[in-house]
């Protein structure tokens, strides 16, 4: 049973430019979630897809932040024109759409924006 | 808006004994579910422990336990017998019963296990 996979794991960029992250979800799960942790501090939720859905978005996804998932399986998060302020871990999880259902992260892609 | 608080940035524990690692969380909310997830140093994020709020009874797994308190919105985990691979740091989390899915994470705390 493979769990959350997450790449790459490390991105280093520079301001200004765009960054694409990926995320396989555990391949029975419909919900995939996307959150930011900074650090010291807990992961705040982004967005969430239900299938190839986005249910639900947070204000902290400005407009140079973009989620897709196509297919309802993988998933990409786009950060254009990067900031400073992007620097953070970038969490994906996935869950079964069940009351109450565990979310269980991947790895993380670590972004440092210089 | 629901806000989960953990007040202990850092704790520490002999090995073999106990320690509790404290949670608060505020909402309006009658129904939801609350999480410890456990994150190691530069690896992922695992769960715990979960607890449903229509249970009344706390959750157990194995050396890990709560103690759910509803009327008072705590929500404390208490790890026994400790070992070295406990060490990491520990969020507590909030889920809504409702539509969203989103969950709210405390800040953490950061356990050490000292041998």
């Amino acid at each position: 049973d493979t769990g959350v996979s997450q790449n790459p794991r490390h991105k280093i960029t520079k301001r200004g430019q765009n960054v694409t992250f990926r995320c396989d979800p555990i391949s029975e799960h419909n919900r995939l979630y996307w959150y930011r942790q900074t650090l010291g501090q807990g992961p705040e939720f982004l967005t969430y897809f239900q299938n190839e859905a986005q249910l639900e978005k947070s204000r902290l996804l400005s407009d140079r932040f973009s989620a897709e998932r196509p297919k309802g399986s993988f998933s990409t998060l786009e950060i254009q024109r990067t900031e400073q302020g992007d620097s953070a871990m970038y969490l994906c999880a996935s869950s079964l759409s069940l009351g109450g259902e565990t979310q269980y992260f991947g790895p993380g892609t670590r972004l440092l924006v210089l | 808006a629901q806000t989960v608080t953990q007040s202990q940035p850092e704790m520490s524990v002999q090995e073999a004994e106990t320690v509790t690692l404290s949670c608060t969380y505020d909402t309006s909310e009658s129904d939801y579910y609350l999480f410890w997830y456990k994150q190691p140093p530069s690896r992922q994020m695992i769960l715990v422990i979960r607890q449903e709020a229509y249970k009344q009874q706390n959750a157990t797994e194995n050396r890990f336990s709560v103690n759910f308190q509803k009327a008072a919105k705590s929500f404390s985990l208490k790890i026994s017998d400790s070992q070295l691979g406990d060490a990491a740091m520990y969020f507590c989390a909030y889920r809504s019963a409702g539509a969203t899915n989103k969950l709210i994470f405390g800040t953490g705390t950061l356990l050490a296990v000292q041998p």
